[in-house]
């Protein structure tokens, strides 16, 4: 099984204050990706990485930015939280190749943001 | 662009019944991938099943088929002999585009009554 952690699993913040959350994986997936997960919207991509320093932008990226520095970690940050932060996120891992690989999901991190 | 359409937002079935979730897909690319994803009340998301764009044959995993009409862009999940288990949010996911990203539907969640 893909071995994948985020951390914290739960924060909560202020508006206006820098948030980063850690993406974890121990078996060299090249593909990684945040979602966030909001009522009536299911998950949405945030920003995605194909590779060390290869990151690319997805569907709701205003607000967050990403790095990759090492294979294994995927850190998002957000800069100056605001309340439409507030969310779920889930970090993901593509386990195949192309369209065939289903992605496999870390556990989520809830963000308050007050 | 790609999207996901998931018209059910809620739906009850009686246990041991089986039951059709909805999924329509929009993509102008050749190839591509769809995928159900369970979202029980814990919250992570579990793999269930894929259909590839060229694959001939229907996809099923144990109790769960994948009902692909490429002409109608359908791709609906039929759960058979329903479990008390089986509550939980489900989305269907494709996966396309140059970059393959995964981009979600809104979600239908399904009750199942003793």
């Amino acid at each position: 099984d893909a071995g994948i952690t985020q951390s914290p699993r739960h924060k909560v913040t202020e508006t206006g204050t820098p948030v980063t959350l850690r993406c974890h994986q121990t078996e060299n997936h090249r593909y990684m990706y945040w979602y966030r997960q909001d009522p009536g919207h299911g998950l949405r991509l945030i920003h995605y990485s194909y590779g060390v320093k290869d990151t690319d932008k997805g569907e709701v990226s205003d607000g967050y930015s990403v790095s990759r520095s090492k294979t294994e970690d995927f850190l998002l940050t957000l800069e100056s939280a605001t309340s439409s932060q507030t969310s779920v996120y889930f970090c993901a891992i593509s386990l195949g190749q192309g369209f065939t690989g289903e992605l496999f999901f870390g556990e989520g991190s809830r963000l308050t943001v007050l | 662009a790609q999207k996901i359409t998931q018209t059910q937002p809620g739906m009850f079935v009686q246990e041991k019944e089986a039951v059709t979730l909805d999924c329509t897909y929009d993509t102008s690319d050749q190839s591509y991938g769809l995928f159900w994803y369970k979202q029980p009340s814990s919250g992570e998301m579990i793999f269930l099943i894929y259909q590839g764009s060229y694959d001939e044959q229907n996809a099923t995993e144990g109790r769960y088929s994948l009902n692909f009409q490429k002409a109608r862009k359908s791709a609906n999940l039929v759960i058979s002999a329903s479990q008390l288990g089986d509550s939980a949010m489900y989305f269907c996911a494709m996966r396309g585009g140059s970059q393959g990203n995964l981009i979600f539907g809104k979600g239908t969640k399904l009750s199942v009554k003793p």
